[in-house]
């Protein structure tokens, strides 16, 4: 079993959608990351965080530390938004351990 | 454009062949990251530099080397791959390790 595991692997939306894409985690961590991953395979970073909640434009990333839980939220999704999301997470040890990613797809 | 540029962007080579990937980031940071993400598998860590000094290194077969001549570039150095070895290789940086990253786009690497 992973150390860090996302649910769905795969999602298909309707542009407009309320999306949800969760991550969980079984190891201690000191700070957990969302990477957004487009065809081509370029990855960006849109959060990092260690407790409570970031809001950036039309995403949200909640982290909640005692059940090792986070999810990442697109409100109003588009087209564009269309990629693999990932999350990874900074365990005690130092290194960053990625989930296998959520492929999503927001079709017009 | 994230300030982190690889070449080639597509690499095809045999198991014979010496090729080297490049990194190059023009953020002024100081940690600079290799990572291997095959089909289906989460992205592996496989060398991490500091200050231009090695201080990660993730059971990495001998066949990949990595070069930290300054810290704004890094190399990776490829002999005799097998196919297996297949794979999309990214690029990161960072201020200082534990910082957030800054990913390149990664060079497709085929081997035959």
């Amino acid at each position: 079993k992973n150390e860090v595991e996302q649910s769905p692997q795969n999602l298909t939306a309707q542009e407009g959608e309320f999306i949800t894409i969760n991550c969980s985690y079984s190891v201690g961590i000191s700070a957990l990351h969302w990477l957004q991953q487009h065809p081509g395979g370029g990855i960006v970073s849109l959060f990092m965080l260690s407790s409570g909640k970031k809001k950036h434009g039309r995403l949200i990333a909640t982290i909640n530390i005692q059940e090792k839980h986070s999810s990442l939220h697109i409100t109003a999704s588009h087209p564009r938004d269309s990629a693999v999301y990932i999350c990874a997470v900074r365990g005690n040890t130092d290194k960053l351990i990625f989930g296998t990613g959520t492929r999503l797809q927001v079709f017009p | 454009e994230t300030g982190v540029t690889q070449t080639p962007r597509h690499l095809v080579m045999g198991m014979t062949n010496k090729k080297s990937l490049k990194c190059e980031q023009h953020l002024g940071h100081n940690a600079m990251y290799w990572y291997k993400q095959s089909a289906k598998k989460p992205l592996e860590l496989m060398f991490v530099y500091n200050f231009k000094e090695q201080t990660e290194n993730n059971s990495v077969p001998s066949r990949f080397s990595p070069e930290c001549p300054n810290s704004s570039h890094l190399f990776l150095h490829l002999h005799t791959l097998q196919p297996e070895d297949s794979a999309l290789y990214l690029c990161a940086s960072s201020r200082h390790h534990r910082y957030e990253q800054y990913f390149g786009p990664g060079t497709r690497l085929t081997v035959t």
